[in-house]
């Protein structure tokens, strides 16, 4: 069976600091791997997906993840953290062979940025 | 492209009576729809697979005649929630699938149940 852990449910960074978010999977098969942002009261926006090739994917906001599969790992890093940043993020995974296309959710990270 | 939007965005309803949530996918086709429960400051649960055309697959421990999932159209998922009662109240999230392997959100509905 599928999980996503997502180390830390809270992670606060300065204006301008590195913003790194922990996602780790456990799956028996390569799985597809998303990030998403959520912010108060709305729904989920994706930010960027590994599914097949290249393994550093590049996202929307200026957010970048690394797919390591000897680390079973999708963290989520920005060089420079805004104050627009402030969100919950979502690690989620499926898996491509099951044909039901659904997710399994980490319990998310809310990211504070102080000025 | 890929927007999902949902209405109501805020409904407020009395014990007993049933609430309708439509989840509608703008620009493009959606043969699957999922329904998500989503607690204060937690995680998104899914409720439910809905698929264009044919009965809903509900997640274990979801009560299927509280939770109606109708998806009458390529672009239009609806939700019941039957009775509602205090209890029920959430924030409620939709889904569409957009191609092979991604999810697009709508913005969500928070259900109050009086």
């Amino acid at each position: 069976a599928q999980s996503v852990t997502q180390l830390g449910s809270h992670v606060s960074v300065s204006e301008g600091a590195l913003v790194l978010l922990r996602c780790n999977y456990s799956s028996s098969v390569p799985p597809y791997l998303f990030w998403y942002v959520q912010y108060p009261n709305q729904g989920l926006q994706l930010l960027l997906k590994y599914t097949t090739g290249a393994t550093l994917v590049k996202g929307i906001n200026g957010f970048e993840a690394e797919f390591k599969k000897s680390e079973t790992s999708f963290h989520l890093t920005k060089p420079s953290a805004h104050m627009s940043d402030a969100a919950e993020y979502f690690c989620a995974v499926s898996d491509p062979r099951s044909g039901t296309y659904k997710y399994i959710f980490g319990t998310g990270t809310r990211l504070k940025v102080l000025a | 492209g890929a927007v999902v939007s949902q209405h109501p965005s805020w409904v407020i309803c009395k014990s007993g009576t049933s609430v309708k949530i439509e989840c509608r996918s703008l620009d493009f086709q959606a043969t699957t729809m999922f329904w998500y429960r989503q607690f204060p400051k937690q995680s998104l649960m899914l409720m439910a697979t809905s698929n264009e055309g044919s009965k809903a697959t509900y997640e274990q421990g979801v009560e299927k005649d509280k939770f109606l999932i109708n998806h009458a159209s390529l672009t239009l998922s609806t939700l019941t929630v039957t009775s509602a009662h205090p209890e029920d109240s959430s924030f409620y999230i939709c889904s569409a699938r957009y191609g092979t392997d991604t999810q697009y959100f709508g913005p969500g509905t928070r259900l109050t149940v009086l």
